[in-house]
């Protein structure tokens, strides 16, 4: 039981460049999320989704696709990178589907914009 | 907007000592709250959590205190050991509707326990 894993670690990335980070989990949960951590402002929200097929923005969407496909996979996708989204992004899971219940967390992808 | 805040970046503490940590909340929609905790270099996890219902929980030496009416909560760590320094983050979630599900942080307190 891997939990929530999340890939690549690192990434370097240069203005306009399009990426995809990557997130699974092997628990069989509902509920996933993205979060990104940036120094002074905690962990803000920037897409959920509360099973296969269904996905909504957070706070801070801007900038960011989703798709959820299958329950395990929940993949970010940088559409057209921006200095300003250099950050921590992190992956989250939940047994709830509303998301109430505990939420367990990958391990993060930093990601830099330059 | 910050509905959800740390007033306090750090927090020092010695060995076997208690360890108070707060957090203020705005938005009176909130119904839930809880505390994660979080080592350099991974993800954060789960400690505890509260119910609006209630005005404590505990976990070991893990206790969640809730004031709804002055919007703030506390996290207690007795006693205090070096494996406790670490972010600790607090969080908050609304009930239903446009809520449902989402997390909302606030910026998180470094707690330093030293032997």
């Amino acid at each position: 039981n891997a939990g929530v894993t999340q890939t690549p670690k690192f990434q370097v990335l240069k203005t306009g460049q399009s990426m995809t980070l990557q997130c699974a989990q092997d628990m069989n949960h509902e509920y996933m999320s993205w979060y990104r951590q940036d120094p002074g402002m905690g962990l803000r929200l920037i897409h959920y989704s509360v099973g296969a097929g269904i996905t909504d923005q957070g706070e801070v969407p801007n900038g960011y696709n989703v798709s959820r496909s299958t329950t395990e996979d929940f993949p970010l996708r940088l559409l057209s990178a921006a200095p300003s989204q250099t950050s921590v992004y992190f992956c989250a899971s939940s047994y709830s589907a509303s998301g109430r219940g505990e939420q367990y967390f990958g391990p993060g992808t930093r990601l830099t914009v330059t | 907007d910050q509905q959800v805040k740390q007033n306090s970046p750090s927090l020092s503490v010695q060995e076997g000592r208690i360890s108070i940590l707060n957090c203020d909340y705005t938005n009176s929609m909130f119904d839930y709250f809880l505390w994660y905790k979080k080592y350099p270099a991974e993800g954060p996890t789960f400690l505890i959590s509260i119910s609006s219902i209630k005005d404590k929980n505990e976990d070991g030496r893990f206790t969640v205190f809730l004031n709804k009416s002055a919007k703030h909560l506390s996290l207690h760590i007795v006693p205090s050991q070096p494996g406790d320094s670490a972010v600790y983050f607090c969080a908050a979630s609304g009930a239903g509707g446009t809520s449902y599900g989402k997390l909302t942080f606030g910026q998180g307190t470094i707690l330093t326990v030293h032997p």
